[in-house]
């Protein structure tokens, strides 16, 4: 397997764009787990996933951001409108059950 | 989950046994602790986690004290590659062992040295 894939890997926009982050899980994983990390706030929960249902969305900063799973291998991030506070890496994660395995990584810069 | 409370930084020499000190005094009875480690610009890695006994895999051990309040991974012979931010996190077992919430902290810097 190739591991989770995130896409893209370096996204640069301007403020007031929307920005969609991809994550496509390991196959069979039935857990998907979003994550921002910054040098102020370190790496944070926003959001996770069960079979396609989001569990606990109590770390998603503002309604500027959603995030959606329509199956067991794609899920996206979405930031509208974005702002350059949301400057971070996001990271996707996914899980069979024990141990998380995380993916590369999208590098989002706001300007 | 439990908070876990970890200094913010430390270092070994090359080769040496890496111990890495976690404490989590409020751990409960159905949580285990789990450790990950994060290598610059890469995502987090599973490392190895455990209940109350101590367990030892192909990366670290990891050794529980028997009231469970604090722990030790040990990286039995660091090299550089072994530099990189770890994190202890306690964590509900749920169902056997499944997913519950995975909260990172601050984790600590372990420096190896040549």
């Amino acid at each position: 397997d190739a591991g989770v894939i995130q896409s893209p890997r370096h996204e640069v926009t301007e403020m007031g764009q929307e920005v969609t982050l991809r994550c496509k899980p390991i196959s069979g994983h039935d857990y998907l787990f979003w994550y921002r990390q910054t040098m102020m706030r370190g790496l944070e929960l926003l959001i996770y996933f069960n079979n396609n249902v989001p569990i606990d969305d109590s770390g998603m900063p503002e309604d500027r951001f959603s995030a959606k799973m329509p199956n067991a291998s794609f899920s996206t991030l979405k930031i509208q409108p974005s702002e350059p506070r949301d400057s971070a890496v996001y990271f996707c994660a996914s899980s069979p059950g024990v141990q998380a395995f995380f993916g590369q990584g999208t590098r989002l810069t706001v300007v | 989950d439990a908070k876990t409370t970890q200094p913010p930084s430390m270092d070994c020499a090359e080769g040496r046994a890496a111990n890495l000190p976690c404490n989590h005094s409020t751990i409960s009875g159905n949580e285990y602790v789990y450790w990950y480690r994060q290598i610059h610009s890469q995502g987090p890695q599973y490392i190895i986690h455990g209940l109350k006994n101590n367990e030892t895999n192909e990366m670290a051990s990891l050794i529980i004290t028997e009231d469970r309040k604090s722990s030790t991974l040990i990286l039995p012979h660091a090299t550089l590659r072994d530099t990189a931010v770890y994190y202890c996190i306690v964590r509900v077992a749920v169902k056997g062992g499944a997913n519950s919430k995975l909260t990172f902290g601050k984790g600590i810097t372990l420096s190896v040295r040549p």
